[in-house]
C-alpha cells in the first residue's frame, strides 16, 4: 500500500461547480497536511495549509483532515476555468522539516 | 514566504553529459530540498542540503549521480551526472516555510529532456 494515494483523475466540471479532492494515507505519524496547486510547466503552489484534523477556509477553498479515517480533502467552490490545473496532496510527519511525501497529483478541468 | 529562482527553466541534454541546477532563495533557510517529478509521478525527494555540511540523500538516490552544493544560505545546485534518458524529469528545488511548519515553497523547475 503505497503512503499517500490520490485519484489522478482527469476530472472535467462545469464551471461553478463545487470540486471535491481527496487523498487517503496510511500513515498514522501525518501530522501536517498540505495541498498544492500546479500549473503545466510551473513548480507547485501553496494553496491550503493544515495541522492535525479540522478544517480551514480560504476563500473559494476549503481543506478537511480526519486523521481517524486517514483522509483527507479540498474543496473549490464556484470553480473557475483559471482553477484548471493538477492539484496535489502533501503530509508529512511532526519531526524537523521531514520528508513531504506527494500523492500524484488530481488533474482538474473547469470548462467555461 | 521565501521566493525562490530556479534556473534553467528547462534544457536539452545529451546522454553521458551533466546538467547543474541553480537555485537561489531571497532569505537565509537552514535547509533546501532537492525533488524529482517524473511523468504520472508523484514528487519524490532527491536530497536535504543543509549548508556546511553533506546533503542527506534519500533511497535510491547516490551523492555520485545527484551530486548537491550548499555554498550560504541563500543558493544550492543540483548537479544530474552522466546523464541517461531515464533522466528527463522535472527537478524541483524547495524551503520550508516556518522552518517547514507552515507549508513548503517551490522553485518554478527545471524540465530535463535527455536525448
Amino acid at each position: 500500500q503505497k503512503e499517500v494515494e490520490q485519484d489522478p483523475g482527469p476530472l472535467s466540471v462545469p464551471e461553478g461547480a463545487i470540486v471535491s479532492l481527496n487523498c487517503t494515507y496510511s500513515n498514522s505519524a501525518f501530522q501536517y497536511f498540505m495541498w498544492y496547486r500546479q500549473y503545466s510547466r510551473k513548480g507547485p503552489e501553496l494553496l491550503m495549509y493544515t495541522y492535525s484534523s479540522g478544517n480551514k477556509e480560504d476563500g473559494r477553498f476549503t481543506a478537511q483532515v480526519d486523521k481517524s479515517s486517514k483522509y483527507i480533502s479540498l474543496f473549490i467552490r464556484d470553480s473557475q476555468p483559471s482553477d484548471s490545473a493538477t492539484y496535489l496532496c502533501a503530509m508529512r510527519n511532526g519531526g524537523s522539516q521531514g520528508n513531504l511525501i506527494f500523492g500524484k497529483g488530481t488533474k482538474l478541468s473547469v470548462k467555461p | 514566504s521565501a521566493v525562490i529562482s530556479q534556473k534553467p527553466s528547462r534544457d536539452i541534454c545529451q546522454r553521458g553529459t551533466s546538467l547543474t541546477i541553480q537555485c537561489q532563495v531571497d532569505s537565509q533557510v537552514t535547509m533546501m530540498f532537492w525533488y524529482r517529478q517524473q511523468p504520472g509521478q508523484s514528487l519524490t525527494l532527491i536530497a536535504t542540503a543543509n549548508q556546511g555540511s553533506e546533503a542527506t540523500y534519500e533511497s535510491g538516490f547516490v551523492i555520485d549521480k545527484f551530486p548537491i552544493s550548499r555554498p550560504n544560505l541563500t543558493f544550492s545546485t543540483l548537479t544530474v551526472s552522466n546523464l541517461s534518458p531515464e533522466d528527463s524529469s522535472i527537478y524541483l528545488c524547495s524551503v520550508g516555510v516556518g522552518q517547514g511548519r507552515y507549508g513548503y515553497t517551490f522553485g518554478s523547475g527545471t524540465r530535463l529532456t535527455v536525448v
